[in-house]
């Protein structure tokens, strides 16, 4: 169980449009997701904390007009970079978490979304 | 931003032995340590973790120890296989009042596990 799933798994892109990544809870309700970003040979970075129904919290530095992001309901969110520019280029790694995990803390992470931008 | 620290960014073993990857934590307020392994390409997963009043975990082949005096914590595996070769990350559980907790990932470190 607590499976996590993240579409599309890589997408390439031209400078200036804008991608849309899904984060699904396949079978757990998460009213809370997290988005990270990780450059190549470097460690995951919180970017936003999506709460169901609410607006987003925002990490210091990264910009919410930017990284627009929608938790619709408790088996969804997505993480839209907008404007896209060669310096997004990522590796963009949702999680999900459930109270009912270890320690009531337990994030479950999905397979990542690999994104490059022309 | 925000990170907790590693001692060793690379970390070569031959096959049989055992490792131990070493990370600092930075809030001593954190009461809960997770370690991951993350595969080329793909997300973390999870690998064992230790609450703050604890000292030592065992699971199956690994172990973590805390030591909440130095602000330490480390990941031991025993007989490491060339499946164990990875990027290692420790993760410190940051508490943020009413809103969920979040974490705080180290830098990192790639275990490379020789033949």
């Amino acid at each position: 169980g607590a499976v996590v799933s993240q579409h599309p798994s890589w997408v390439i892109c031209k400078s200036g449009t804008s991608v849309k990544i899904e984060c699904r809870s396949l079978d757990f309700q998460a009213t809370t997701m997290f988005w990270y970003r990780q450059f190549p040979k470097q460690s995951l970075m919180l970017m936003a904390t999506s709460n169901e129904g609410s607006k987003a919290t925002y990490e210091q530095g990264v910009e919410k007009d930017k990284f627009l992001i929608n938790h619709a309901s408790l088996t969804l969110s997505t993480l839209t970079v907008t404007s896209a520019h060669p310096e997004d280029s990522s590796f963009y790694i949702c999680s999900a978490h459930s109270p009912s995990g270890r320690a009531g803390n337990e994030q479950f992470f999905g397979p990542g979304t690999r994104l490059t931008v022309l | 931003g925000e990170s907790v620290g590693l001692h060793l960014p690379t970390l070569s073993v031959q096959e049989g032995d055992n490792s131990i990857i070493n990370c600092a934590y930075s809030n001593s307020a954190s009461d809960y340590f997770i370690w991951y392994k993350q595969e080329s390409g793909k997300g973390p997963q999870f690998i064992i973790d230790i609450r703050s009043n604890m000292d030592k975990r065992q699971g199956q082949r690994v172990t973590v120890l805390l030591n909440k005096t130095v602000k330490h914590l480390s990941l031991q595996i025993a007989a490491t296989q060339p499946g164990d070769s990875a990027v290692y990350f420790c993760a410190e559980n940051r508490r943020r009042g009413g809103a969920t907790n979040k974490l705080i990932f180290g830098t990192g470190t790639l275990l490379a596990v020789q033949p």
